[in-house]
């Protein structure tokens, strides 16, 4: 069972805009930045989002985050059949004095 | 650009320690940054396993705690994960991974990944 909760998937269809939510508590998302990954099928995760609303660089702004009290959102406008994958958001848990992920979401393009 | 790898056994038997190592490549690491370690069974979601800093300073998995040790060894540009009384439970894909300067759970740059078995 994860601190962070997510849901299992979401779909859209191509072009769409798609929003994926985490929602955690006052130790983790409530007091501490979020940031998100994606993972490809078979590959590493990459930094896609930091410090809630931060994109790395050479990371389409396409992709944006946002926080409000102790929840997260990632939304991914203009999808394309390449975004398909799963996204896990991420934070520090002040109580656990630990890194936190989400249960992950899998992003499926219709 | 900065590069990281993973090594160790693939194949480690239940009850041993789990040993890994990370090398990395393109700049110091000591270079004002911390290290990493998650991981992921197979189908399942990412498990954060605990960062090192340079210093030697740690913070754990409350999970794991009692099993791991990170540590570094900055003359040789590698930082490393051993765990302890393994079960199968542990069987997963682990990775290494840099810590942004600038955000606690900003991980921006990751290895490949090495997979481990445990099994008798």
């Amino acid at each position: 069972q994860s601190v962070l909760t997510q849901p299992p998937s979401v779909s859209a269809a191509p072009g769409q805009r798609v929003s994926i939510s985490c929602s955690g508590s006052s130790p983790n998302i409530g007091s501490n930045y979020v940031a998100w990954y994606q993972q490809l099928p078979g590959t590493a995760p990459k930094l896609l989002i930091y410090d809630n609303s931060q994109r790395p660089s050479g990371i389409p702004d396409r992709f944006s985050g946002s926080k409000s009290g102790t929840s997260a959102t990632l939304s991914i406008t203009g999808l394309q059949t390449g975004d398909e994958a799963d996204y896990y958001c991420a934070t520090w848990d002040s109580s656990l004095s630990a890194g936190v992920f989400g249960g992950g979401t899998k992003l499926t393009v219709l | 650009q900065v590069q990281l790898q993973e090594s160790g056994p693939g194949l480690v038997k239940p009850s041993q320690t789990l040993s890994l190592t990370c090398r990395v490549s393109g700049d110091s690491i000591d270079s004002g940054y911390s290290w990493t370690w998650i991981r992921q069974a197979a189908g399942r979601g990412l498990e954060w396993i605990g960062r090192v800093y340079t210093s030697g300073s740690t913070n754990y998995n409350p999970s794991l705690k009692s099993r791991v040790t990170l540590s570094v060894d900055t003359s040789k540009n590698q930082f490393f994960l051993r765990l302890n009384s393994v079960t199968v439970a542990d069987s997963a894909v682990y990775y290494c991974a840099r810590v942004s300067a600038v955000t606690l759970m900003g991980f921006d740059i990751w290895g490949q990944g090495t997979k481990v078995t445990v099994s008798s």
